[in-house]
Parts: C-alpha cells; sequence; structure tokens
C-alpha cells in the first residue's frame, strides 16, 4: 500500500524568506502524481503544485517550487520570500497514475506553516 | 456552480442519530470523492463515485456509512446512528475526468461533532 509521510509537525518563517516542507512517500508503481494543497483554517484545501512521477523536470508555479527525488522517493516544497497568506496546513499527496481504479488522493498528516511579519 | 459546495458547515448531532451531509460537485464534473479528516490528520479517502456509478467504497468505516449519487451530480453521505468517533470534518471533492491528471477541487467540508 502506498503512505505518505511528513516529518514536520510545524514550521516557522519569517516573511520574505525561504521555506523548504519535506515529504516522503513509499510505491512500488512507476507511474503516480504527487501534490502539494494548502488548507487554511477556512478549511477549503487548495492545490498548489502537482508534478507527474513520468517528469524529470521539477515543478514550479510561481514562488513556489518542487524538489522531486523519484529514486529517492522525496517531494519537497520549497515557497520563496514567503508572505502572510502563505500561512496554512500543507498537505503533500500521492495518487496512482492512469489506470489506477479509483485516483483518490492519499495525503500526509500535514505541516504546520506560520509566517512571522 | 463556481466551486464545490458542501452543507451543512456544521452539524451536531447526539450519539444514535442518523445524519446526512450533502456534496454539490461543480457542474459536469465526473468524478466525485468523500474523504474524512480527523482533528490534526490528513484526509483520508472514504468512498468515489464516477458518475452515479459508486466504483469504490474501500474507506467506508463501516456498514453505518453509506453514500449515493443517483443522478450523477449531487451526492449525500449518510452516517447511521452516529457515535463519538465519528466526528470528523468531511469534505467532498469533484474531478472534471477519470484516467487523466485533473485535479480534485475541494469544498469547504462539513464539520461533524457528535456528543
Amino acid at each position: 500500500a502506498q503512505t505518505v509521510t511528513q516529518s514536520q509537525p510545524e514550521m516557522s518563517v519569517q516573511e520574505a524568506e525561504t521555506v523548504t516542507l519535506s515529504c516522503t512517500y513509499d510505491t512500488s508503481e512507476s507511474d503516480y502524481y504527487l501534490f502539494w494543497y494548502k488548507q487554511p483554517p477556512s478549511r477549503q484545501m487548495i492545490l498548489v503544485i502537482r508534478q507527474e512521477a513520468y517528469k524529470q523536470q521539477n515543478a514550479t508555479e510561481n514562488r513556489f517550487s518542487v524538489n522531486f527525488q523519484k529514486a529517492a522517493k522525496s517531494f519537497s516544497l520549497k515557497i520563496s520570500d514567503s508572505q502572510l497568506g502563505d500561512a496554512a496546513m500543507y498537505f503533500c499527496a500521492y495518487r496512482q497514475g492512469y489506470g489506477g481504479a479509483t485516483n483518490k488522493l492519499i495525503f500526509g498528516t500535514g505541516t504546520l506553516l506560520a509566517v512571522q511579519p | 456552480g463556481a466551486g464545490v459546495s458542501q452543507s451543512p458547515r456544521y452539524k451536531v448531532a447526539k450519539r444514535g442519530q442518523d445524519v446526512a451531509l450533502r456534496c454539490d460537485p461543480i457542474s459536469g464534473h465526473v468524478s466525485l470523492f468523500w474523504y474524512q479528516q480527523a482533528l490534526g490528520q490528513g484526509p483520508e479517502f472514504l468512498t468515489y463515485f464516477q458518475n452515479e456509478a459508486q466504483l469504490d467504497k474501500s474507506g467506508l468505516p463501516s456498514d453505518r456509512f453509506f453514500a449515493e449519487r443517483p443522478e450523477g451530480s449531487v451526492s449525500t453521505l449518510k452516517i447511521q446512528r452516529t457515535q463519538q468517533e465519528d466526528s470528523a470534518v468531511y469534505l467532498c471533492a469533484s474531478s472534471l475526468d477519470v484516467g487523466s491528471n485533473q485535479p480534485q477541487h475541494f469544498g469547504d467540508g462539513t464539520r461533524l461533532s457528535i456528543l
């Protein structure tokens, strides 16, 4: 069974600085997708960035980028120029690739990010 | 609507009561998912619909949990004879298609508290 592990329950960063959130996963599949979701106190889960396992190039979305190490099964999120609005719970998630029966997401336990002004 | 809508936003029930949680997915979205999120944890998969067909219910914790999507749009998650361990946030998500990398769009969730 696939698992996702986030080993940092809480992180803190100064406004305008850079922070990296860690995520590791375990799977025997070769085709899958990885995601970072942000969940503010309002509870709505918002997609931050996604990575296809077959792509070697790391995904980037504005201030958000990932370091995808397939062999190490590691998928970290880097937030540059942190803003107060980035404060939230961040979840790493895994989804089996095309042909998977469900496309369900498997989530880690989350990292609570605080941004200090 | 513009996004996934869930109702009610909060639900308080006494142990033993039945509850029904509603999810309105984004119009035209084929796939619909229910997740359960306990306090301080990540969401856990409950069940999945493709249109009106429930293709995966492997995450439902017991036979007290039942979900339906009779017309392939709105879905209802029903919990019978609620117990305290059912207290959680229930999230609904929808995605446009199956077998692609379409992202799942989440609603705001229903926070269920069982007294």
